[in-house]
């Protein structure tokens, strides 16, 4: 079974603080993806990324920043975490880049910046 | 703004019955997908629907796709408690692999 794994369920984090959550996959998937989940505004896609080394902006990157120095590993980084960053975080990876493909999900991480 | 909108955004049904999800789109798509979401996890992938295709099955699972419309329904048959959940709609488009997710119908299946 396909596998992605996200480093934290539950975090908690101050004002200020630099945050880094990470997602692994173990089906050599090429695609990797990290979403934002609110109530009443869906999932947001925040970076995805190709390949290794490769990073794209999503619909709401303000904030954030990623790193994807193996193919396996995904981290999504809050150089600053703000209160209105608190949100549930999904990690997801997907095989190929020639066409949409399903998307494989981790359990997520629900962040609370207080 | 939002590729995918689903409708209702909530239904309450009783177990036996069958439940019927909607989604709309705005622009072309290549293929139209469904996932759920049990609260508190992670999505999982239901069943993909290509745009020259107009109704898949999956055990339970009904989905059809018109594509004039711009618009999808997935239809639950004689649910369960169990299928108590929320379920996405999602679309891809030209911009190639990335989806858009729509808001989601949550689900409750009433023993």
């Amino acid at each position: 079974d396909v596998k992605v794994t996200q480093s934290s369920r539950y975090l908690v984090k101050r004002t200020g603080e630099k945050v880094f959550l990470e997602c692994v996959q173990d089906m050599d998937h090429e695609n990797m993806f990290w979403y934002r989940q609110d109530p009443g505004l869906g999932l947001r896609l925040i970076y995805f990324s190709y390949d290794v080394k490769m990073k794209e902006k999503g619909d709401i990157p303000e904030g954030y920043s990623v790193s994807r120095e193996k193919k396996e590993r995904f981290s999504l980084i809050l150089e600053s975490a703000s209160t209105n960053q608190t949100s549930m975080y999904l990690c997801a990876s997907s095989p190929g880049t020639s066409r949409v493909r399903e998307q494989f999900f981790g359990p997520g991480t629900r962040l609370t910046v207080l | 703004s939002q590729q995918g909108e689903e409708d209702p955004q909530a239904l309450s049904i009783q177990e036996g019955e069958n439940a019927t999800m909607n989604c709309s789109y705005k622009t072309s798509i290549n293929n139209l997908q469904w996932y759920r979401q049990n609260s508190g996890r992670g999505l999982v992938h239901l069943i993909l629907i290509r745009s020259n295709e107009r109704e898949k099955h999956s055990g339970r699972l009904r989905v059809t796709l018109d594509t004039s419309k711009k618009s999808s329904s997935l239809l639950i048959t004689a649910s369960r408690a169990a299928d108590t959940a929320s379920y996405f709609c999602a679309t891809d488009g030209a911009s190639g692999s990335r989806l858009t997710f729509g808001e989601g119908t949550q689900l409750t299946v009433n023993p």
